[in-house]
């Protein structure tokens, strides 16, 4: 596609719900981030694939959180049992292998656990 | 672990004026990226500029340049000529080189608001 897709755009959740984030990154962008951006914060560090290979997931803020990237394209956002804490926007980004480009990042999927 | 601090949580600028946002990072290492984003209400963050910490030249982009002073560790952002447009969410990040996993470490963001 001609950007990172992400969707939901929107997503309200109940506490204790599962959740699933999806993003579309460009085609051929062989490395994908995640990260969690808190309301008036700058985004944080969740997860980094390249391809199919989840290679770090250090920023995961625990073992409710789980992302997948079964054939190495979109990938998904995974929260289980959602807490208030949850709520923040989930911005991915996507860039060519090497790092040598800017990465691409999609307009995000604000989640509001109520 | 490294940090990046945005010292002016709001800046405001007349338009057609020249406006400078702060930043400064902290880090051991000497391979290493330093980057500007702006984040409209779209929430989609757009790069604005980028600095390789080997290069002693600082980046230009049109009307956005940037004072790299790499002993200081600070990375300024200078918008000349502003326009209503550049209103926005402005972030500083920083990014270890030589790996392609490496993460972007963001600042907290300097809200920055253009009056006509």
């Amino acid at each position: 596609g001609a950007g990172v897709s992400q969707s939901p755009r929107y997503k309200v959740a109940k506490r204790g719900q599962d959740v699933a984030l999806r993003c579309d990154p460009i085609s051929g962008h062989v490395s994908l981030f995640w990260y969690q951006q808190a309301l008036g914060q700058g985004p944080e560090f969740l997860t980094y694939f390249q391809n199919e290979a989840q290679l770090d997931k250090s920023g995961l803020p625990s073992d409710r959180f789980f992302a997948e990237r079964p054939e190495g394209s979109v990938s998904t956002l995974k929260i289980q049992r959602t807490q208030q804490e949850d709520s923040a926007v989930y911005l991915c980004a996507s860039s060519y292998a090497g790092w040598s480009g800017e990465a691409f990042f999609g307009q995000g999927t604000r989640l509001t656990v109520v | 672990a490294q940090t990046v601090t945005q010292s002016q949580p709001e800046m405001s600028v007349q338009e057609a004026e020249t406006v400078t946002l702060s930043c400064t990072y902290d880090t051991s290492e000497s391979d290493y990226y330093l980057f500007w984003y702006k984040q409209p209400p779209s929430r989609q963050m757009i790069l604005v500029i980028r600095q390789e910490a080997y290069k002693q030249q600082n980046a230009t982009e049109n009307r956005f340049s940037v004072n790299f002073q790499k002993a200081a560790k600070s990375f300024s952002l200078k918008i000349s000529d502003s326009q209503l447009g550049d209103a926005a969410m402005y972030f500083c990040a920083y990014r270890s080189g030589g790996n392609a996993g490496n993460m972007l470490t963001f600042g907290g963001g300097t809200r920055l608001m253009v009056k006509p």
